[in-house]
């Protein structure tokens, strides 16, 4: 159980174009999801939180008219990167929260890798 | 604010060996610490956790143990094999959704 899938696994897109990444909790309700970066070598940066059925809250720094996200349902968040450019480029995961005792479990997708030419 | 230290960033070990990584967290309200391990190109995947009421906890080949009076929390691999090579991440549940993870550890065994 706690699989968590993510579309598309590698995305190349030219420079100017939107790329939109979905995330699924395939097996279980998430409370919360979440969108990580992460480059080469480098911890996880966490990007967003969100809700199911309310607006994502943005960490400092992570432009949400660029970063968009929308958490559809309890299952389904999706990452829109709008008019990408090259140092978009990234490794992006997203994660999604099981309730479990007095805690959360997260459950982390397979990563997309995007590519901006 | 709330870190986590992980140390050391790479570890050499040789194959059947033990490894040892070990994680220092910062606010004392912290009650879940889950290690994951991320594989080159792929996403991290929880590999063992302890919650705070817990001191010590095993897993076939892993263990993870707390120590809260010291905010320290450690991750031991046995008999170390050459699948085990991988990045690994520890990190703090700080509560309101918020998880804070350390820097990562490069794991290599070698064969």
């Amino acid at each position: 159980g706690a699989v968590v899938s993510q579309h598309p696994s590698w995305v190349i897109c030219k420079s100017g174009t939107s790329v939109k990444i979905e995330c699924r909790s395939l097996d279980f309700q998430a409370t919360t999801m979440f969108w990580y970066r992460q480059f080469p070598k480098q911890s996880l940066m966490l990007m967003a939180t969100s809700n199911e059925g309310s607006k994502a809250t943005y960490e400092q720094g992570v432009e949400k008219d660029k970063f968009l996200i929308n958490h559809a349902s309890l299952t389904l968040s999706t990452l829109t990167v709008t008019s990408a450019h090259p140092e978009d480029s990234s490794f992006y995961i997203c994660s999604a929260d099981r309730l479990a005792l007095s805690s959360y479990e997260q459950y982390f997708g397979p990563g997309t890798r995007l590519t901006v030419t | 604010g709330e870190n986590v230290e992980q140390h050391p960033s790479t570890l050499s070990v040789q194959e059947g060996d033990s490894a040892v990584i070990k994680c220092t967290y910062s606010d004392s309200a912290s009650n879940y610490f889950p290690w994951y391990k991320q594989e080159l190109g792929k996403g991290p995947q929880l590999i063992i956790d302890i919650r705070s009421n817990v001191g010590e906890k095993k897993d076939q080949r892993i263990a993870v143990t707390l120590n809260k009076t010291a905010k320290h929390f450690s991750l031991h691999i046995t008999e170390t094999q050459p699948e085990d090579s991988a990045v690994y991440f520890c990190a703090s549940y700080t509560g309101g959704f918020k998880t804070i993870f350390g820097a990562g550890t490069r794991l290599f065994v070698k064969a």
